[in-house]
Protein backbone atom coordinates (compact mmCIF):
# COMPACT_ATOMS: atom_id res chain seq x y z
CA UNK A 1 0.00 0.00 0.00
CA UNK A 2 1.54 3.17 -0.94
CA UNK A 3 0.17 5.14 1.48
CA UNK A 4 -1.87 7.47 -1.71
CA UNK A 5 -5.94 6.51 -2.11
CA UNK A 6 -7.69 7.25 -5.10
CA UNK A 7 -11.10 7.34 -5.30
CA UNK A 8 -13.36 5.68 -7.20
CA UNK A 9 -11.32 2.84 -8.61
CA UNK A 10 -13.71 1.92 -11.64
CA UNK A 11 -16.31 4.58 -13.01
CA UNK A 12 -18.34 4.40 -16.34
CA UNK A 13 -20.32 7.08 -17.86
CA UNK A 14 -21.79 8.51 -21.10
CA UNK A 15 -20.19 11.39 -23.34
CA UNK A 16 -20.92 14.27 -22.76
CA UNK A 17 -21.05 14.11 -18.71
CA UNK A 18 -19.15 15.43 -16.26
CA UNK A 19 -16.88 13.23 -13.27
CA UNK A 20 -14.51 14.10 -10.60
CA UNK A 21 -12.00 12.47 -9.46
CA UNK A 22 -10.68 12.36 -5.97
CA UNK A 23 -6.78 11.91 -4.96
CA UNK A 24 -5.62 11.69 -1.46
CA UNK A 25 -2.20 12.23 -0.97
CA UNK A 26 0.56 9.91 1.77
CA UNK A 27 0.31 11.95 5.37
CA UNK A 28 2.54 14.79 4.66
CA UNK A 29 3.08 14.56 1.19
CA UNK A 30 2.78 17.99 -0.13
CA UNK A 31 3.06 17.54 -3.74
CA UNK A 32 0.26 16.07 -5.66
CA UNK A 33 0.52 14.99 -9.68
CA UNK A 34 -1.95 13.54 -12.23
CA UNK A 35 -1.43 10.94 -14.49
CA UNK A 36 -3.23 9.96 -17.70
CA UNK A 37 -2.63 6.25 -19.02
CA UNK A 38 -4.05 5.00 -21.86
CA UNK A 39 -3.07 2.44 -24.24
CA UNK A 40 -1.52 3.87 -26.95
CA UNK A 41 -0.36 7.20 -25.18
CA UNK A 42 1.80 5.47 -22.30
CA UNK A 43 1.51 7.58 -19.27
CA UNK A 44 0.73 10.93 -19.67
CA UNK A 45 2.06 13.86 -17.30
CA UNK A 46 -1.51 16.42 -16.71
CA UNK A 47 -0.97 18.62 -13.96
CA UNK A 48 0.80 19.35 -10.61
CA UNK A 49 0.73 20.48 -7.43
CA UNK A 50 2.61 21.90 -4.32
CA UNK A 51 0.63 22.71 -0.91
CA UNK A 52 -2.52 23.94 -2.83
CA UNK A 53 -1.03 25.61 -5.79
CA UNK A 54 -0.33 24.80 -9.40
CA UNK A 55 3.15 24.22 -9.78
CA UNK A 56 3.51 22.38 -13.51
CA UNK A 57 1.02 21.97 -16.06
CA UNK A 58 1.32 18.97 -18.80
CA UNK A 59 -0.49 18.00 -21.62
CA UNK A 60 -3.88 18.69 -19.88
CA UNK A 61 -7.04 19.50 -22.34
CA UNK A 62 -9.13 22.84 -21.51
CA UNK A 63 -11.81 20.17 -20.34
CA UNK A 64 -10.12 19.12 -18.08
CA UNK A 65 -9.40 21.01 -14.75
CA UNK A 66 -7.61 20.09 -11.13
CA UNK A 67 -7.43 21.96 -7.31
CA UNK A 68 -5.33 21.08 -4.30
CA UNK A 69 -7.79 21.49 -1.16
CA UNK A 70 -6.42 23.14 2.21
CA UNK A 71 -6.05 19.31 3.21
CA UNK A 72 -4.02 18.58 0.54
CA UNK A 73 -6.21 16.37 -1.18
CA UNK A 74 -6.83 16.57 -5.15
CA UNK A 75 -9.22 16.69 -7.60
CA UNK A 76 -9.44 16.31 -11.12
CA UNK A 77 -12.87 17.54 -13.01
CA UNK A 78 -13.10 15.76 -16.55
CA UNK A 79 -15.79 17.75 -18.44
CA UNK A 80 -17.64 17.00 -21.99
CA UNK A 81 -16.12 13.22 -21.93
CA UNK A 82 -15.78 11.66 -25.34
CA UNK A 83 -14.40 8.12 -25.93
CA UNK A 84 -10.82 8.83 -26.51
CA UNK A 85 -10.69 9.90 -22.43
CA UNK A 86 -11.25 6.39 -21.53
CA UNK A 87 -8.30 6.00 -19.85
CA UNK A 88 -6.73 4.86 -16.40
CA UNK A 89 -6.01 8.49 -14.52
CA UNK A 90 -3.17 8.36 -11.68
CA UNK A 91 -2.31 10.29 -8.69
CA UNK A 92 0.83 10.13 -7.10
CA UNK A 93 2.43 12.39 -4.28
CA UNK A 94 5.84 13.47 -3.06
CA UNK A 95 6.84 15.38 0.30
CA UNK A 96 8.80 17.99 -1.94
CA UNK A 97 9.16 19.27 -5.24
CA UNK A 98 9.78 17.73 -7.54
CA UNK A 99 9.12 14.53 -6.82
CA UNK A 100 12.38 12.68 -6.28
CA UNK A 101 10.41 9.61 -5.05
CA UNK A 102 6.47 9.58 -6.06
CA UNK A 103 4.40 7.25 -4.41
CA UNK A 104 0.92 6.18 -6.88
CA UNK A 105 -2.46 5.20 -6.19
CA UNK A 106 -3.94 2.51 -7.61
CA UNK A 107 -5.69 4.45 -10.18
CA UNK A 108 -9.33 5.06 -11.57
CA UNK A 109 -10.31 3.72 -14.66
CA UNK A 110 -12.58 5.99 -16.18
CA UNK A 111 -14.78 3.71 -19.23
CA UNK A 112 -16.51 6.51 -21.51
CA UNK A 113 -19.20 4.91 -23.60
CA UNK B 1 11.43 19.30 -24.25
CA UNK B 2 12.69 15.93 -22.72
CA UNK B 3 12.07 12.29 -24.07
CA UNK B 4 12.22 8.92 -22.70
CA UNK B 5 12.52 6.12 -25.02
CA UNK B 6 12.75 2.84 -24.54
CA UNK B 7 13.53 0.28 -27.25
CA UNK B 8 12.03 -3.09 -26.28
CA UNK B 9 8.09 -3.25 -26.52
CA UNK B 10 8.09 -7.09 -24.53
CA UNK B 11 10.89 -9.67 -23.36
CA UNK B 12 10.34 -12.89 -22.20
CA UNK B 13 13.47 -14.77 -19.90
CA UNK B 14 13.60 -17.97 -18.07
CA UNK B 15 13.38 -17.74 -14.51
CA UNK B 16 16.29 -17.42 -12.84
CA UNK B 17 17.90 -15.87 -15.67
CA UNK B 18 19.31 -12.20 -15.48
CA UNK B 19 17.41 -9.73 -17.82
CA UNK B 20 18.45 -5.80 -18.87
CA UNK B 21 15.72 -3.81 -19.68
CA UNK B 22 17.39 -0.50 -21.89
CA UNK B 23 16.04 2.86 -21.66
CA UNK B 24 17.28 6.67 -23.51
CA UNK B 25 16.92 9.90 -23.08
CA UNK B 26 17.08 13.49 -24.32
CA UNK B 27 17.84 16.49 -21.94
CA UNK B 28 19.90 19.29 -22.69
CA UNK B 29 19.82 20.34 -18.53
CA UNK B 30 22.52 18.66 -16.28
CA UNK B 31 20.51 18.24 -13.60
CA UNK B 32 17.98 15.66 -13.06
CA UNK B 33 16.59 12.16 -11.85
CA UNK B 34 16.18 8.92 -13.21
CA UNK B 35 13.65 6.42 -12.36
CA UNK B 36 12.86 2.72 -13.03
CA UNK B 37 8.88 2.02 -12.31
CA UNK B 38 7.04 -1.32 -12.24
CA UNK B 39 3.06 -1.81 -12.60
CA UNK B 40 2.19 -4.97 -11.91
CA UNK B 41 -1.37 -6.92 -13.43
CA UNK B 42 -2.55 -4.92 -9.95
CA UNK B 43 -1.95 -1.83 -11.53
CA UNK B 44 -0.21 -0.17 -8.94
CA UNK B 45 3.07 1.96 -9.73
CA UNK B 46 5.87 0.98 -7.95
CA UNK B 47 9.04 2.65 -7.74
CA UNK B 48 12.43 0.25 -8.30
CA UNK B 49 15.04 2.09 -8.44
CA UNK B 50 16.54 5.57 -8.25
CA UNK B 51 19.51 7.47 -9.75
CA UNK B 52 20.37 11.09 -9.46
CA UNK B 53 22.21 12.20 -12.36
CA UNK B 54 25.19 13.75 -10.22
CA UNK B 55 26.42 10.69 -8.74
CA UNK B 56 28.48 8.16 -10.49
CA UNK B 57 27.89 5.38 -8.61
CA UNK B 58 25.49 2.99 -9.96
CA UNK B 59 22.11 2.43 -8.08
CA UNK B 60 21.47 -0.80 -6.64
CA UNK B 61 18.63 -2.93 -4.88
CA UNK B 62 18.71 -5.99 -3.88
CA UNK B 63 18.66 -7.50 -7.36
CA UNK B 64 17.76 -4.64 -9.38
CA UNK B 65 20.58 -2.52 -10.82
CA UNK B 66 21.19 0.00 -13.10
CA UNK B 67 23.90 1.17 -15.25
CA UNK B 68 23.99 4.55 -15.73
CA UNK B 69 25.95 5.96 -18.78
CA UNK B 70 25.19 10.26 -18.69
CA UNK B 71 27.48 10.67 -21.48
CA UNK B 72 25.35 8.76 -23.77
CA UNK B 73 22.33 9.13 -21.51
CA UNK B 74 21.56 5.85 -21.37
CA UNK B 75 19.83 4.11 -18.45
CA UNK B 76 19.33 0.65 -18.27
CA UNK B 77 18.22 -2.05 -15.92
CA UNK B 78 18.91 -5.29 -14.88
CA UNK B 79 17.01 -7.82 -12.58
CA UNK B 80 19.35 -10.65 -11.60
CA UNK B 81 17.75 -13.80 -10.73
CA UNK B 82 14.40 -13.20 -11.92
CA UNK B 83 11.30 -14.17 -10.38
CA UNK B 84 7.73 -15.07 -11.19
CA UNK B 85 6.60 -12.08 -9.26
CA UNK B 86 9.08 -9.68 -11.50
CA UNK B 87 6.62 -10.40 -14.67
CA UNK B 88 5.00 -6.73 -15.15
CA UNK B 89 5.20 -3.62 -17.63
CA UNK B 90 8.24 -1.57 -16.53
CA UNK B 91 8.84 2.30 -17.17
CA UNK B 92 11.77 4.36 -17.22
CA UNK B 93 11.29 8.03 -16.20
CA UNK B 94 13.22 11.29 -15.72
CA UNK B 95 12.41 14.27 -14.22
CA UNK B 96 14.40 17.11 -14.53
CA UNK B 97 15.43 19.39 -10.95
CA UNK B 98 14.45 22.99 -12.62
CA UNK B 99 12.06 24.23 -14.96
CA UNK B 100 8.53 22.27 -14.96
CA UNK B 101 9.83 19.52 -12.95
CA UNK B 102 7.29 16.97 -14.81
CA UNK B 103 7.94 13.09 -14.38
CA UNK B 104 8.33 12.13 -18.04
CA UNK B 105 7.95 8.27 -18.62
CA UNK B 106 8.67 6.49 -21.51
CA UNK B 107 6.28 3.80 -23.39
CA UNK B 108 7.32 0.79 -21.17
CA UNK B 109 8.45 -2.57 -21.59
CA UNK B 110 6.09 -5.39 -20.99
CA UNK B 111 8.28 -8.34 -19.03
CA UNK B 112 7.07 -11.78 -18.70
CA UNK B 113 9.42 -14.27 -16.44
CA UNK B 114 8.32 -18.14 -17.37
CA UNK B 115 8.90 -20.45 -14.80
Amino acid sequence: DSGVTQTPKHLITATGQRVTLRCSPRSGDLSVYWYQQSLDQGLQFLIQYYNGEERAKGNILERFSAQQFPDLHSELNLSSLELGDSALYFCASSLSSPNTEAFFGQGTRLTVV
Amino acid sequence: AQTVTQSQPEMSVQEAETVTLSCTYDTSENNYYLFWYKQPPSRQMILVIRQEAYKQQNATENRFSVNFQKAAKSFSLKISDSQLGDTAMYFCAFINLQGAQKLVFGQGTRLTINP
